[in-house]
Order: C-alpha cells, then sequence, then structure tokens
C-alpha cells in the first residue's frame, strides 16, 4: 500500500525567497510520484512527476523536485517566490500494484507575502 | 486543446434527495477517475474506469454511490438519498492508456462540482 505525508499544513515565504514544501512517501514497490497544485474552486494542475530515470525533476512554473530514496522524500523547491504561487499543493503517490491508483497527501497552503 | 470538463459546477440539494454529477474526460483518455475532497483535505480515491469497465471502487463507495461509463467517453456519479456528510467537492480525473505510455501517466483533472446538502 501507498501513503504520503506532507509535512506543515501551511508554510509562508516572503516574496523572492525560496519554497520549500516537504513530502514523504510509503510505498512496497517502486513509486511514481506527482506534485499538484490546486487554486480555489480549481481542479488540481500537474506540476511535475518523477517515474524512473533522473532523480532530479522540473516541472512548470520555475518548481523542482527531487527523488531520494533513501529518505523516501520528494520535497518540493522553488528558488525564489512569486506572488502567483500562492496555493494549495499536493504530493501524490502511485505505482503498479495491479492498478495506478493515486494517493494524496493532505496538502500544503502556501503563502506568499509582499 | 479541451481539458476534462464537470457539470454542474455547484450544486445545492437538501438532504434525502439524489443528485446526479458529469464528467467529460479529454478525448483520448480511456482511463476516468472519481475522487471526492473534503474541506482541508486532499482528493481521496472514489472508482476509476478504463473504457467503459470500473475496476475498483473504494470503500468510501457505499451502496448510495453508483459510477457509470456507459460508452466508455463521458461518465456520470450518482448520489442517492444524500447525507450531510456528503458535502463535499467531487473531481473527476483521466488520463492516456498505460499502453501507449512507457509508465504510469498522471491524471488531468476537472475543475471539480462542488456539492452542498443543506
Amino acid at each position: 500500500a501507498q501513503s504520503v505525508t506532507q509535512l506543515g499544513s501551511h508554510v509562508s515565504v516572503s516574496e523572492g525567497a525560496l519554497v520549500l514544501l516537504r513530502c514523504n512517501y510509503s510505498s512496497s514497490v517502486p513509486p511514481y510520484l506527482f506534485w499538484y497544485v490546486q487554486y480555489p474552486n480549481q481542479g488540481l494542475q500537474l506540476l511535475l512527476k518523477y517515474t524512473t530515470g533522473a532523480t532530479l525533476v522540473k516541472g512548470i512554473n520555475g518548481f523542482e523536485a527531487e527523488f531520494k530514496k533513501s529518505e523516501t522524500s520528494f520535497h518540493l523547491t522553488k528558488p525564489s517566490a512569486h506572488m502567483s504561487d500562492a496555493a494549495e499543493y499536493f504530493c501524490a503517490v502511485s505505482a503498479n500494484t495491479g492498478g495506478f491508483k493515486t494517493i494524496f497527501g493532505a496538502g500544503t497552503r502556501l503563502f506568499v507575502k509582499a | 486543446d479541451t481539458g476534462v470538463s464537470q457539470d454542474p459546477r455547484h450544486k445545492i440539494t437538501k438532504r434525502g434527495q439524489n443528485v446526479t454529477f458529469r464528467c467529460d474526460p479529454i478525448s483520448e483518455h480511456n482511463r476516468l477517475y472519481w475522487y471526492r475532497q473534503t474541506l482541508g483535505q486532499g482528493p481521496e480515491f472514489l472508482t476509476y474506469f478504463q473504457n467503459e469497465a470500473q475496476l475498483e471502487k473504494s470503500r468510501l463507495l457505499s451502496d448510495r454511490f453508483s459510477a457509470e461509463r456507459p460508452k466508455g467517453s463521458f461518465s456520470t456519479l450518482e448520489i442517492q438519498r444524500t447525507e450531510q456528510g456528503d458535502s463535499a467537492m467531487y473531481l473527476c480525473a483521466s488520463s492516456l492508456p498505460l499502453s501507449k505510455a512507457y509508465s504510469n501517466q498522471p491524471q488531468h483533472f476537472g475543475d471539480g462540482t462542488r456539492l452542498s446538502i443543506l
């Protein structure tokens, strides 16, 4: 079975500061990992995904994440926060265990201060 | 590029009434998923289809819930005898078939249907 833990339900940063959103996963088989962003009253939009290969994954809007198997982590970073980055971010895991059901974390709300 | 479309966007109904939501996936996507999202939580898996076949159902999907995808295109999610606890955002997502992918394909989400039970 798979599970996801997002550390910190709320993160606040200043505009221009580093963004770091933490995600740890649990999976009995090699996982596929995703980060999604959700703006108010909208669905989820894919930021980036890790499947196999390079462990540092670059996504849209300047975000990137690094898969660290030894730490079972997939933290999301962005060097410089922008006001438009304020949203809810979800880490998700899926795996080939007879189906690719995706399990989502509880989410981290990112606040960006001017 | 047409994304995943959900209708209605909002539904307000009285407890005990039946409601039905519709999801139109991206046309070439043969996998379709339903999720429920409550305030402050991530989406919770309800069920998914590959073409018209419903392959998995969560234990969250009580016997009051039924989902169909009769022609392998659009899908409906019906909730009978609604309860207060059914108030949530219902999200639909679709993805490419695994046979055309080297790896798991990400899901593309609609904007959801927000259900409020009075």
